[in-house]
Protein backbone atom coordinates (compact mmCIF):
# COMPACT_ATOMS: atom_id res chain seq x y z
CA UNK A 1 0.00 0.00 0.00
CA UNK A 2 1.26 3.38 -1.53
CA UNK A 3 1.58 6.04 1.21
CA UNK A 4 1.21 10.19 0.08
CA UNK A 5 3.72 10.42 -3.14
CA UNK A 6 4.65 14.02 -4.50
CA UNK A 7 7.24 15.06 -7.27
CA UNK A 8 8.92 16.08 -8.35
CA UNK A 9 11.59 15.79 -5.59
CA UNK A 10 12.93 18.85 -5.90
CA UNK A 11 12.77 21.76 -8.28
CA UNK A 12 14.24 25.17 -9.08
CA UNK A 13 12.81 28.11 -10.91
CA UNK A 14 13.51 31.34 -11.06
CA UNK A 15 11.85 34.47 -9.88
CA UNK A 16 8.47 35.12 -11.74
CA UNK A 17 8.02 32.03 -13.08
CA UNK A 18 4.95 29.48 -12.27
CA UNK A 19 5.75 26.14 -10.67
CA UNK A 20 3.16 23.27 -10.17
CA UNK A 21 3.41 20.53 -7.35
CA UNK A 22 1.55 17.52 -7.74
CA UNK A 23 0.40 14.73 -4.82
CA UNK A 24 -1.00 11.59 -4.73
CA UNK A 25 -3.02 10.61 -2.04
CA UNK A 26 -2.34 7.18 0.08
CA UNK A 27 -4.95 4.44 -1.27
CA UNK A 28 -8.40 5.10 -0.04
CA UNK A 29 -8.17 8.84 1.65
CA UNK A 30 -10.16 11.39 -0.41
CA UNK A 31 -8.85 14.82 1.28
CA UNK A 32 -5.59 16.35 0.42
CA UNK A 33 -4.13 19.47 2.36
CA UNK A 34 -0.94 21.16 1.33
CA UNK A 35 1.45 22.63 3.84
CA UNK A 36 4.86 24.99 3.01
CA UNK A 37 7.32 24.58 5.17
CA UNK A 38 10.41 27.01 5.46
CA UNK A 39 14.05 26.39 6.49
CA UNK A 40 13.90 26.27 10.18
CA UNK A 41 10.14 26.57 10.28
CA UNK A 42 7.19 24.60 11.10
CA UNK A 43 4.48 23.41 8.34
CA UNK A 44 2.38 25.98 7.41
CA UNK A 45 -1.36 25.40 5.63
CA UNK A 46 -2.19 26.02 2.50
CA UNK A 47 -5.26 24.92 1.72
CA UNK A 48 -7.20 21.36 1.54
CA UNK A 49 -9.11 20.34 -1.26
CA UNK A 50 -12.25 17.38 -1.03
CA UNK A 51 -14.31 16.86 -4.09
CA UNK A 52 -12.45 18.83 -5.94
CA UNK A 53 -13.29 21.76 -4.48
CA UNK A 54 -11.46 24.04 -1.96
CA UNK A 55 -12.57 23.76 1.70
CA UNK A 56 -9.98 25.49 4.01
CA UNK A 57 -7.48 28.19 3.40
CA UNK A 58 -4.54 29.60 5.08
CA UNK A 59 -3.08 32.87 5.22
CA UNK A 60 -1.62 32.59 1.52
CA UNK A 61 -2.02 35.23 -1.27
CA UNK A 62 -4.30 33.98 -4.50
CA UNK A 63 -0.55 33.53 -6.12
CA UNK A 64 -1.07 29.96 -4.06
CA UNK A 65 -4.03 27.87 -6.18
CA UNK A 66 -4.52 24.25 -6.22
CA UNK A 67 -6.58 21.84 -8.22
CA UNK A 68 -8.02 18.08 -6.93
CA UNK A 69 -9.11 15.59 -10.05
CA UNK A 70 -11.50 12.46 -9.47
CA UNK A 71 -8.94 10.20 -9.12
CA UNK A 72 -8.12 12.72 -5.87
CA UNK A 73 -4.54 13.68 -6.43
CA UNK A 74 -3.82 17.36 -6.26
CA UNK A 75 -1.67 20.27 -7.81
CA UNK A 76 -0.44 23.15 -6.12
CA UNK A 77 -0.15 26.19 -8.46
CA UNK A 78 2.36 28.95 -7.59
CA UNK A 79 2.33 31.91 -9.98
CA UNK A 80 5.06 34.72 -10.15
CA UNK A 81 7.24 32.99 -7.93
CA UNK A 82 9.51 35.19 -4.99
CA UNK A 83 12.90 33.96 -3.52
CA UNK A 84 10.80 33.82 0.16
CA UNK A 85 8.29 30.81 -1.79
CA UNK A 86 11.78 28.66 -1.22
CA UNK A 87 10.38 26.13 0.85
CA UNK A 88 9.83 22.19 1.45
CA UNK A 89 6.22 21.85 0.04
CA UNK A 90 4.35 19.22 1.96
CA UNK A 91 1.27 16.94 0.98
CA UNK A 92 -0.46 15.39 3.70
CA UNK A 93 -4.44 13.27 2.88
CA UNK A 94 -6.72 12.33 5.14
CA UNK A 95 -10.38 10.99 4.72
CA UNK A 96 -12.88 13.61 4.68
CA UNK A 97 -14.39 14.34 8.65
CA UNK A 98 -11.54 11.62 9.65
CA UNK A 99 -9.61 14.25 12.07
CA UNK A 100 -6.43 16.08 11.50
CA UNK A 101 -4.65 12.81 13.49
CA UNK A 102 -5.33 10.72 10.53
CA UNK A 103 -3.58 12.81 7.79
CA UNK A 104 -1.19 10.74 6.56
CA UNK A 105 2.37 13.56 5.30
CA UNK A 106 4.30 12.77 2.00
CA UNK A 107 8.51 13.10 1.78
CA UNK A 108 7.57 16.64 0.18
CA UNK A 109 9.19 18.69 -2.76
CA UNK A 110 12.14 21.12 -2.12
CA UNK A 111 11.76 24.65 -4.40
CA UNK A 112 14.00 26.95 -4.69
CA UNK A 113 13.30 30.06 -6.34
CA UNK A 114 16.49 31.52 -7.81
CA UNK B 1 -4.68 34.05 15.12
CA UNK B 2 -3.98 31.08 17.06
CA UNK B 3 -0.02 30.07 17.50
CA UNK B 4 2.43 27.71 18.83
CA UNK B 5 5.34 28.25 20.68
CA UNK B 6 8.37 25.59 20.87
CA UNK B 7 11.07 27.26 23.62
CA UNK B 8 13.63 24.66 22.93
CA UNK B 9 15.55 25.01 18.92
CA UNK B 10 17.76 22.69 19.67
CA UNK B 11 18.23 20.63 22.31
CA UNK B 12 21.57 17.83 22.77
CA UNK B 13 21.39 14.78 25.18
CA UNK B 14 23.31 11.52 26.05
CA UNK B 15 21.52 8.44 26.03
CA UNK B 16 19.09 7.67 29.13
CA UNK B 17 18.56 11.47 30.21
CA UNK B 18 15.26 12.45 30.24
CA UNK B 19 13.58 14.69 28.07
CA UNK B 20 11.32 17.68 28.40
CA UNK B 21 10.20 19.49 25.40
CA UNK B 22 7.87 22.79 25.64
CA UNK B 23 5.14 23.70 23.93
CA UNK B 24 2.66 26.62 24.44
CA UNK B 25 -0.18 27.79 21.98
CA UNK B 26 -2.19 30.70 22.26
CA UNK B 27 -5.96 30.15 21.58
CA UNK B 28 -8.95 30.48 24.22
CA UNK B 29 -11.03 27.95 23.03
CA UNK B 30 -11.27 24.55 22.60
CA UNK B 31 -8.01 22.87 20.88
CA UNK B 32 -7.10 19.76 19.59
CA UNK B 33 -3.16 19.05 20.53
CA UNK B 34 -0.57 17.03 18.81
CA UNK B 35 3.26 16.22 18.50
CA UNK B 36 4.64 15.14 15.40
CA UNK B 37 7.95 13.67 14.69
CA UNK B 38 10.40 13.86 11.67
CA UNK B 39 13.22 11.36 12.17
CA UNK B 40 15.81 12.07 9.15
CA UNK B 41 15.02 10.94 5.83
CA UNK B 42 11.52 10.91 6.87
CA UNK B 43 7.98 11.72 6.84
CA UNK B 44 6.14 14.04 9.35
CA UNK B 45 4.41 11.15 11.52
CA UNK B 46 2.00 11.62 14.69
CA UNK B 47 3.57 11.03 17.38
CA UNK B 48 0.54 11.63 20.10
CA UNK B 49 -2.55 13.67 20.20
CA UNK B 50 -4.89 14.75 22.65
CA UNK B 51 -8.83 15.62 22.31
CA UNK B 52 -10.29 15.35 25.99
CA UNK B 53 -10.07 13.18 29.13
CA UNK B 54 -6.81 12.32 30.60
CA UNK B 55 -4.60 15.17 29.93
CA UNK B 56 -1.82 12.92 30.00
CA UNK B 57 -1.48 11.18 27.00
CA UNK B 58 0.98 8.23 26.00
CA UNK B 59 2.05 8.19 22.51
CA UNK B 60 4.32 5.46 20.55
CA UNK B 61 8.18 4.77 21.89
CA UNK B 62 7.56 5.66 25.51
CA UNK B 63 6.81 9.22 25.04
CA UNK B 64 3.87 11.01 26.55
CA UNK B 65 2.79 14.83 27.00
CA UNK B 66 1.22 16.30 29.78
CA UNK B 67 -1.94 18.85 28.83
CA UNK B 68 -2.49 22.31 31.31
CA UNK B 69 -4.82 24.06 30.37
CA UNK B 70 -4.05 26.62 32.54
CA UNK B 71 -0.57 27.46 31.40
CA UNK B 72 -1.72 26.69 27.53
CA UNK B 73 1.00 24.02 27.48
CA UNK B 74 1.84 20.56 26.12
CA UNK B 75 4.94 19.75 27.19
CA UNK B 76 6.29 16.49 25.60
CA UNK B 77 8.33 14.11 27.44
CA UNK B 78 10.28 10.52 27.95
CA UNK B 79 11.83 9.15 30.97
CA UNK B 80 14.90 8.07 29.04
CA UNK B 81 16.05 8.87 25.44
CA UNK B 82 17.93 6.86 23.07
CA UNK B 83 20.28 7.06 20.06
CA UNK B 84 17.10 6.45 17.96
CA UNK B 85 14.97 9.18 19.29
CA UNK B 86 17.17 12.21 17.44
CA UNK B 87 14.79 13.54 15.12
CA UNK B 88 12.91 17.33 14.62
CA UNK B 89 9.49 17.12 16.67
CA UNK B 90 6.65 19.55 16.29
CA UNK B 91 4.13 20.72 18.64
CA UNK B 92 0.97 21.47 16.66
CA UNK B 93 -2.93 22.50 17.66
CA UNK B 94 -6.07 22.68 15.74
CA UNK B 95 -9.45 23.60 16.30
CA UNK B 96 -12.22 21.13 16.41
CA UNK B 97 -13.97 19.91 13.64
CA UNK B 98 -11.21 21.13 11.13
CA UNK B 99 -7.79 19.54 9.76
CA UNK B 100 -6.14 22.57 9.43
CA UNK B 101 -2.83 22.03 11.97
CA UNK B 102 -0.77 25.25 13.15
CA UNK B 103 2.41 24.06 14.13
CA UNK B 104 5.39 25.41 16.07
CA UNK B 105 8.97 25.73 14.50
CA UNK B 106 10.29 22.82 16.30
CA UNK B 107 13.01 21.50 18.06
CA UNK B 108 15.81 19.42 16.46
CA UNK B 109 16.52 17.02 19.06
CA UNK B 110 20.19 15.11 19.46
CA UNK B 111 21.14 11.81 21.27
CA UNK B 112 24.15 10.85 21.96
CA UNK B 113 25.39 7.57 22.56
Amino acid sequence: DAGVTQSPTHLIKTRGQQVTLRCSPKSGHDTVSWYQQALGQGPQFIFQYYEEEERQRGNFPDRFSGHQFPNYSSELNVNALLLGDSALYLCASSWVGAGPDTQYFGPGTRLTVL
Amino acid sequence: AQSVSQHNHHVILSEAASLELGCNYSYGGTVNLFWYVQYPGQHLQLLLKYFSGDPLVKGIKGFEAEFIKSKFSFNLRKPSVQWSDTAEYFCAVSRPNTDKLIFGTGTRLQVFP
